[in-house]
């Protein structure tokens, strides 16, 4: 079974700047996750999908941060424009979770961002 | 506010001794815990689940307790490895399954 795919693994830009990262879940997970995970502390979730509808986004910054998730599959997480606190690893999650149940996480390697 | 709290400091345990990391909450409910581990430069992975109304789950050398009402978590390892060295993540979930991840405890098992 292919694991949760994420690209790029790395992206340096400088403040002020966009960037977008990439995840596609484990096929037939319907929720999805992106964290954001600066070194040093645990995941923090920014958004939470479930199939293409979006069931938390309390903590995503909606002045530069915006996520999608079209079909119910793959998703985008996009950053404009970026600030140097936005250095991180952003991690992306899949699992077979609806709302009440407790399902595992799987999770994907990560995008580090280094904002200069 | 909600609050998740992981050992403070990082846990160094000689080979085949028992490790014990300790989750701890305040301001919340939560439905179920899960612990994960996470090694350098990769995602974290899923190793135990446990739900509120359950005191204790086993898996092979790993055991998780839960206690709701001193709202707290153990998690141990026993006959500890040095391949067992690496950061673990505990994560509260509610009923809703939005998840709280604490900042992690980092365990080095010397031989």
């Amino acid at each position: 079974e292919a694991g949760v795919a994420q690209s790029p693994r790395y992206k340096i830009i400088e403040k002020r700047q966009s960037v977008a990262f990439w995840c596609n879940p484990i096929s037939g997970h319907a929720t999805l996750y992106w964290y954001q995970q600066i070194l040093g502390q645990g995941p923090k979730l920014l958004i939470q999908f479930q199939n293409n509808g979006v069931v938390d986004d309390s903590q995503l910054p909606k002045d530069r941060f915006s996520a999608e998730r079209l079909k119910g599959v793959d998703s985008t997480l996009k950053i404009q424009p970026a600030k140097l606190e936005d250095s991180a690893v952003y991690l992306c999650a899949s699992s077979l979770m609806g709302a009440g149940d407790a399902y595992e996480q799987f999770f994907g390697p990560g995008t580090r961002l280094t904002v200069l | 506010s909600q609050k998740i709290e992981q050992n403070s400091e990082a846990l160094n345990i000689q080979e085949g001794k028992t490790a014990t990391l300790t989750c701890n909450y305040t301001n919340y409910s939560p439905a179920y815990l899960q612990w994960y581990r996470q090694d350098p430069g990769r995602g974290p992975v899923f190793l135990l689940l446990i739900r509120e109304n359950e005191k204790e789950k086993r898996k092979e050398r790993l055991k998780v307790t839960f206690d709701t009402t001193l709202k707290q978590s153990l998690f141990h390892i026993t006959a500890s490895q040095p391949a067992d060295s690496a950061t673990y993540l505990c994560a509260l979930y509610t009923n809703a399954g939005k998840s709280t991840f604490g900042d992690g405890t980092t365990l080095t098992v010397k031989p």
